[in-house]
């Protein structure tokens, strides 16, 4: 399987606090995605970095990759209690005979941000 | 933009009654949907690839008798679970994109429970 791991599984901070999450990968990329679901809903996609990039912000978000160490962090400053959710990294391998690509996902991390 | 919705969001039914669940991209023209499941507190895994107009793929261990997928437009994929039993509950989720090198956009899921 190709799928990844997150670290930390879970994640409790207080409200300005912030938080780091981290994913790594087995097999080579095209590229990392970052997603949030809240509970009992669908992915909210987040940022896209490819793996020719280190390092890209959105707003209170900052994803870092490194290939050689096939890892990636996703960093939200200044949390906020509407950050509680689930994050799970995804990474596409390859693009398929069609063009479209298959995310494989990683085991999520569950970030409680307590007021 | 990018407005993915999923119908129904709750499903209860006996086993061995066949459930529809439907995925429509409002806002978009999608040349590919994906359908994800997903187990509680655990992460998404792929259960097959839609191309409008073509026979969609399947992942290993996906019974395509059992999960019949229909991608009839290019705003509208289908996803049967004949003759569904209990180990088939859990939550179904849709994503679709318009064309290659485009995150993908989650519908909000689709809790099934079979008694």
């Amino acid at each position: 399987s190709q799928q990844g791991e997150e670290d930390p599984q879970a994640l409790s901070i207080q409200e300005g606090e912030n938080a780091t999450m981290n994913c790594s990968y087995k097999t080579s990329i095209n590229n990392l995605q970052w997603y949030r679901q809240n509970s009992g809903r669908g992915l909210v996609h987040l940022i896209l970095i490819r793996s020719n990039e280190r390092e890209k912000h959105s707003g209170r978000l900052r994803v870092t990759l490194d290939t050689s160490k096939k890892s990636s962090s996703l960093l939200i400053t200044a949390s906020r209690a509407a950050d509680t959710a689930s994050y799970f990294c995804a990474t596409v391998g390859s693009i398929s005979n069609f063009g479209n690509e298959k995310l494989t996902f990683g085991t999520g991390t569950r970030l409680t941000i307590i007021p | 933009g990018a407005v993915v919705s999923q119908h129904p969001s709750w499903v209860i039914c006996k086993s061995g009654t066949s459930v529809k669940i439907e995925c429509r991209s409002l806002d978009f023209q999608a040349t590919t949907m994906f359908w994800y499941r997903q187990f509680p507190k655990q992460s998404l895994m792929l259960m097959a690839t839609s191309n409008e107009g073509s026979k969609a793929t399947y992942e290993q261990g996906v019974e395509k008798d059992k999960f019949l997928i229909n991608h009839a437009s290019l705003t509208l994929s289908t996803l049967t679970v004949t003759s569904a039993h209990p180990e088939d509950s859990s939550f179904y989720i849709c994503s679709a994109s318009r064309y290659s090198n485009q995150p993908q956009h989650f519908g909000d899921g689709t809790r099934l429970s079979i008694l």
